[in-house]
């Protein structure tokens, strides 16, 4: 079974705050993904990792930067949090023909 | 541009078959996807089709039709269980380099009755 875990189901933080939101899998998988997920506008690419030190911006990089110093693990950074930064955010793993889901992490900033 | 269209909402009853469509527009294909997504839950893959026609595993099935950009998840002998979203997603080759980015619809709201 595939196996993607996050650090937090929830987490509350307040605003101005640094965030780290972590995401490890056991697939061995290039390919690490993460995004946010907001009513009405469905899921949103924040970043995507191909490798080791690779990065790419996805659809929406602003107020985000990430880290993937290890193959397993692809840490989603929020610099600064601000209350728009509300969201459930997921990660996922993914190859050419599937890609799975970590169980999500509902932040909210106050 | 980019765009995936989906119903935002459907209704029907247990036992019944219902049909999901997915309408898509993108630079390019490299393949879709359908998740089922409960409640607060993340989304599980249900398939993935990349050529022409039909796609069947178990109760659910998905069609494609790259000349239509068109799509569709297929539910039969419905179950009050499948009440969930459902989201068609679009891999587009000219996007992200060798990872081909995916594109989400805004996902379909299925709510199974008695």
């Amino acid at each position: 079974d595939v196996k993607v875990t996050q650090s937090s189901r929830y987490l509350v933080k307040r605003t101005g705050e640094k965030v780290f939101l972590e995401c490890v899998q056991d697939m061995d998988h290039e390919n690490m993904f993460w995004y946010r997920q907001d009513p009405g506008l469905g899921l949103r690419l924040i970043y995507f990792s191909y490798d080791v030190k690779m990065k790419e911006k996805g659809d929406i990089p602003e107020g985000y930067s990430v880290s993937r110093e290890k193959k397993e693990r692809f840490s989603l950074i929020l610099e600064s949090a601000s209350t728009n930064q509300t969201s459930m955010y997921l990660c996922a793993i993914g190859s050419r023909n599937e890609q799975y889901f970590g169980p999500g992490t509902r932040l909210t900033v106050t | 541009g980019q765009n995936i269209d989906q119903p935002t909402e459907m209704t029907a009853t247990e036992g019944a078959i219902v049909q999901i469509n997915c309408t898509y527009q993108t630079s390019g294909f490299n393949g879709l996807f359908w998740y089922q997504q409960h409640a607060g839950e993340a989304p599980t893959f249900l398939s993935y089709n990349v050529l022409d026609g039909l796609e069947e595993k178990g109760r659910f099935s998905s069609f494609l039709s790259r000349s239509k950009g068109y799509s569709y998840l297929l539910l039969k002998e419905l179950q009050m269980k499948d009440s969930a979203s459902y989201l068609c997603a679009v891999r587009d080759s000219k996007s992200g380099g060798a990872t081909n980015k995916l594109i989400f619809g805004t996902g379909t709201l299925l709510a199974v009755q008695p």
